[in-house]
């Protein structure tokens, strides 16, 4: 089973709106990592957070992490249409060890 | 800095033919792991390569294995293929593995 399951799957906005997704895992993680994948393409690395780490900024990126409900948000302020993509968490946890699992995706469509 | 890449980038095989496939890293990084991605199951996690070694394995039958080079180059060979194969399969490097990975553009493998 998935370590990281996204929600929701999908999502739509307008241009200029926020886009909010959350990941949730099962076990203790040593870091956890969000991607961006334009359609059947490679991932590119968004922004890692580690276990000790409650939130990180990366330009219009924010993710946040809570350890507590082992989840974490990532939030995409002023959306532009070629935020259009799917976006997926990672976990990196010893209980899967130490390798990275991904999960599900948040297919996201930014309507200009 | 060049990227990962990966070739071919589309492969057409049918039923019962084995395929290889090549990545190679970006340099300096001795992490190479390789994913398998398709609608159904998402992104699922094959195998990872360090210093030539396999470090870390996914739940993939013995068709799947790989290898990797003193040069950090990888590749991957599926043997006996199945219309099940049918699948982006994508190259991912890294300076330790469970950090922030860097992916190819993957080869879209089409099993008739």
């Amino acid at each position: 089973s998935q370590q990281g399951e996204e929600d929701p799957q999908a999502l739509s906005i307008q241009e200029g709106e926020n886009a909010t997704m959350n990941c949730s895992y099962k076990t203790s993680i040593n870091n956890l990592q969000w991607y961006r994948q334009n359609s059947g393409r490679g991932l590119v690395h968004l922004i890692l957070i580690r276990s000790n780490e409650r939130e990180k900024h990366s330009g219009r990126l924010r993710v946040t992490l809570d350890t507590s409900k082992k989840s974490s948000s990532l939030l995409i302020t002023a959306s532009r249409a070629a935020d259009t993509a799917s976006y997926f968490c990672a976990t990196d946890a010893a209980a899967a060890g130490n390798k990275l699992t991904f999960g599900g995706g948040t297919r996201v469509l930014v309507k200009p | 800095k060049a990227g990962v890449t990966q070739t071919p980038r589309y492969l057409i095989k049918t039923r019962g033919q084995q395929v290889t496939l090549s990545c190679s890293p970006i340099s300096g990084h001795r992490s190479v792991s390789w994913y398998q991605q398709t609608p159904g199951q998402g992104l699922q996690f094959l195998f990872e390569y360090f210093s030539e070694t396999q470090r870390n394995k996914g739940n993939f039958p013995g068709r799947f294995s790989g290898r990797q080079f003193s040069n950090s180059r990888s590749e991957m060979n599926v043997s006996t293929l199945e219309l099940g194969d049918s699948a982006l399969y994508l190259c991912a490097s890294s300076w330790q593995g469970n950090n922030e990975q860097f992916f190819g553009p993957g080869t879209r493998l089409t099993v008739l």
